[in-house]
């Protein structure tokens, strides 16, 4: 099984529903990430969570929420999905142990249709 | 925003030939990582890099960390088809706990 586990896999959605990604993991780190990956623009970092009291946001995190249910869960969330929030998207994580040196495990992604 | 120039963005290459891509940053990083994404997948990581001027290999994969710390270069020997997929580097600054990562290399290897 993954170590990090990203629900669903597929989903196609009309503009304006909202629309929830899940992203579990059982390596036991204690920082969990979102990035969206678009064609020739890379990974873009949507938000983050150290920990389950903490959500930071990161480049791109207007239209999208999250929300740090537990150590091992971190869902994104579209409030009113639009056409350009069409992309594939990662969760990541890794551990904050001092002296770690910051290897991100990525999920296996969740691709967004939105027509 | 992203702080790391990945060129070219594709490259297509002859099977049992070489392939070097390289990363670039204006900034000063204190860990370079190499990560390949294949078709479906999430990217994994193929070399840590760690200090300034060091050389790491991973089977026909060689990494080094640039002497200046603003850039990082891997090379794949003798490609096969399953080397095919997206490259992409990241880069740790010394205090941000956030990886900065670059656009990608897409590799297509031609049998």
């Amino acid at each position: 099984d993954a170590d990090v586990t990203q629900t669903p896999r597929n989903r196609i959605t009309k503009t304006g529903k909202r629309i929830m990604l899940e992203c579990s993991q059982t390596k036991g780190h204690d920082r969990m990430y979102w990035y969206r990956q678009d064609p020739g623009l890379g990974l873009r970092l949507i938000y983050y969570s150290f920990d389950v009291k903490d959500i930071n946001k990161g480049e791109i995190s207007d239209g999208y929420s999250v929300s740090r249910q537990a150590q091992a869960k971190f869902s994104l969330s579209l409030e009113s999905a639009i056409p350009n929030q069409t992309a594939l998207y990662f969760c990541a994580t890794n551990s904050g142990l001092a002296g770690y040196t910051g290897e991100l495990f990525f999920g296996e992604g969740s691709r967004l249709t939105v027509l | 925003g992203q702080q790391l120039n990945q060129s070219p963005q594709s490259m297509f290459i002859q099977e049992g030939e070489d392939v070097s891509m390289n990363c670039t940053s204006s900034s000063i990083f204190n860990t370079w990582l190499w990560y390949k994404q294949e078709p479906g997948e999430g990217p994994v990581l193929l070399i840590a890099l760690y200090k300034a001027g060091e050389l790491t290999s991973n089977g026909r994969l060689t990494a080094q960390f640039g002497i200046t710390r603003k850039d990082s270069f891997l090379n794949i020997s003798a490609s096969i088809p399953s080397d095919v997929g997206i490259y992409f580097c990241a880069g740790q600054r010394y205090g941000n706990n956030r990886l900065a990562f670059g656009k990608g290399n897409q590799v297509v290897v031609i049998p």
